[in-house]
């Protein structure tokens, strides 16, 4: 079975650009969470999504928004970059929603310029 | 407020030999989750091992087990037999059981195993 899959792996941007990065879960997967990860902060939640819904939210603020679709696959977007939002943006998938069984993509390597 | 402290930023440990990496975290709730994460230089993140609040036994994973001390608010993390696979960021985290999948990760040790 496929793991989890983030397109791109890497990507430059400009600050006060937007952009969209894509989650594929694990086959069979409902729950799609998101997860930035800076030296300085360490690995913080951004949000959760099962079942096409958001569930839960991290303290973020609202130019980080995502959605997920009928397939369970999710997108993430950052309006307005800035340049402290160069991260490595993980995402994890889990069949029935809780955290015990969740599995980690390769990320994906943002870098505002 | 939900925390997760590891203390060690690094550590280092000759091959075959053992270490512990240390974990403390902050909670008042009851039911929860504790995970190790391994990162490496890959950067996938690979649950190395996890621990349900209620269970008092300590979870084993073949080279790998824990100390979970509930009272105390402690998991730490042993490596046996230590490969030079094992070379990686570890990440203790936490989990609310009622709060979906909020996990709350610590800073991470940086552990470097030499041949």
């Amino acid at each position: 079975k496929a793991g989890v899959t983030q397109t791109p792996r890497y990507l430059i941007k400009t600050r006060g650009q937007q952009v969209t990065l894509s989650c594929s879960p694990i086959s069979g997967h409902r729950s799609v969470s998101w997860y930035q990860q800076t030296p300085g902060q360490g690995l913080q939640f951004l949000f959760e999504y099962f079942s096409e819904t958001q569930r839960n939210k991290g303290n973020f603020p609202g130019r980080f928004s995502g959605r997920q679709f009928s397939n369970s696959r999710s997108e993430m977007n950052v309006s307005t970059l800035e340049l402290g939002d160069s991260a490595l943006y993980l995402c994890a998938s889990s069949l029935t929603g809780t955290s015990y069984e969740q599995y980690f993509g390769p990320g994906t390597r943002l870098t505002v310029t | 407020a939900q925390t997760v402290t590891q203390s060690q930023p690094e550590m280092s440990v000759q091959e075959a030999e053992t270490v512990t990496l240390s974990c403390t975290y902050d909670t008042s709730e009851n039911n929860y989750y504790l995970f190790w994460y391994k990162q490496p230089p890959s950067r996938q993140m690979i649950l190395v091992i996890r621990q349900e609040a209620y269970k008092q036994q300590n979870a084993t994973e073949n080279r790998f087990s824990v100390n979970f001390q509930k009272a105390a608010k402690s998991f730490s993390l042993k490596i046996s037999d230590s490969q030079l696979g094992d070379t990686a960021m570890y990440f203790c985290a936490f989990l609310i059981f009622s709060n979906n999948n909020d996990m709350r990760f610590g800073a991470g040790t940086r552990l470097t195993v030499k041949p």
